[in-house]
């Protein structure tokens, strides 16, 4: 069974720093990977995804993950974030036709 | 823009009594998936459906815990008894999938927030 672990429970930052929110997975096979946010009162929605081809995956909002297969890691990353940004990120991860397995998230706030 | 449904937002009740949590899919979605989320944890897989199929059950609490979708649409997931460990978040996802593929996006609902006294 996949597993995924995600390494910052809690990030602070300041605008327009730079941020990178850790996630590694375990699972031998082919993935497909997901980063989604939660908003403050909002629903989950997808950041970005990972299927195939080029490892660098552009989202929305600015939001870039890089996936490098041979460390099992999907990192996100923005290079200057804002305080729109305050929210909780989870990684996830997708394997052959099998459920999603989620991390524990990452909350992320950003100080004006 | 479509959004998946759900009912109620917010569930207070004490244990040993029924509850009941309703999701209504966005149209056209085959995948239905019911997340359970306890604070400070991601979500985790409940229970998925492909129309009226359910095609992973394999972490829901079986004892206690049921889910249908009759008709391939809406879907009700229930709890008897509720247990004090049940107080969570449990969320409904809905995605187009039609054959099990697994490219498609899921979509998430507001989600129910449980709270068992």
């Amino acid at each position: 069974a996949q597993s995924v672990s995600q390494h910052n429970h809690h990030v602070i930052l300041s605008e327009a720093a730079s941020l990178e929110l850790g996630c590694n997975y375990s699972y031998g096979g082919t993935v497909n990977l997901f980063w989604y946010v939660q908003y403050p009162g909002q629903h989950l929605q997808l950041l970005l995804k990972y299927f195939s081809g080029d490892p660098l995956v552009k989202g929305i909002k600015g939001f870039e993950a890089e996936f490098i297969k041979s460390k099992f890691s999907f990192n996100l990353r923005k290079p200057s974030v804002q305080w729109s940004d305050t929210a909780e990120y989870f990684c996830a991860v997708r394997a052959n036709a099998g459920k999603s397995t989620f991390g524990d998230g990452t909350t992320l706030t950003v100080k004006p | 823009e479509a959004e998946v449904a759900q009912s109620p937002r917010y569930k207070i009740t004490e244990k040993s009594q029924a509850v009941a949590f309703w999701c209504d899919p966005i149209s056209g979605h085959a995948t239905l998936y019911w997340y359970r989320q306890i604070l400070g944890q991601g979500p985790e897989l409940l229970v998925q459906f492909q129309d009226e199929s359910v095609v992973d059950d394999s972490q829901l609490p079986k004892d206690r815990f049921s889910a249908e979708r009759l008709k391939g649409v809406d879907s009700t997931l229930k709890i008897q008894p509720a247990e004090l460990g049940d107080s969570a978040m449990y969320l409904c996802a809905s995605s187009r999938d039609t054959s099990g593929g697994w490219l498609n996006e899921q979509f998430f609902g507001p989600g129910t927030r449980l709270t068992v006294l």
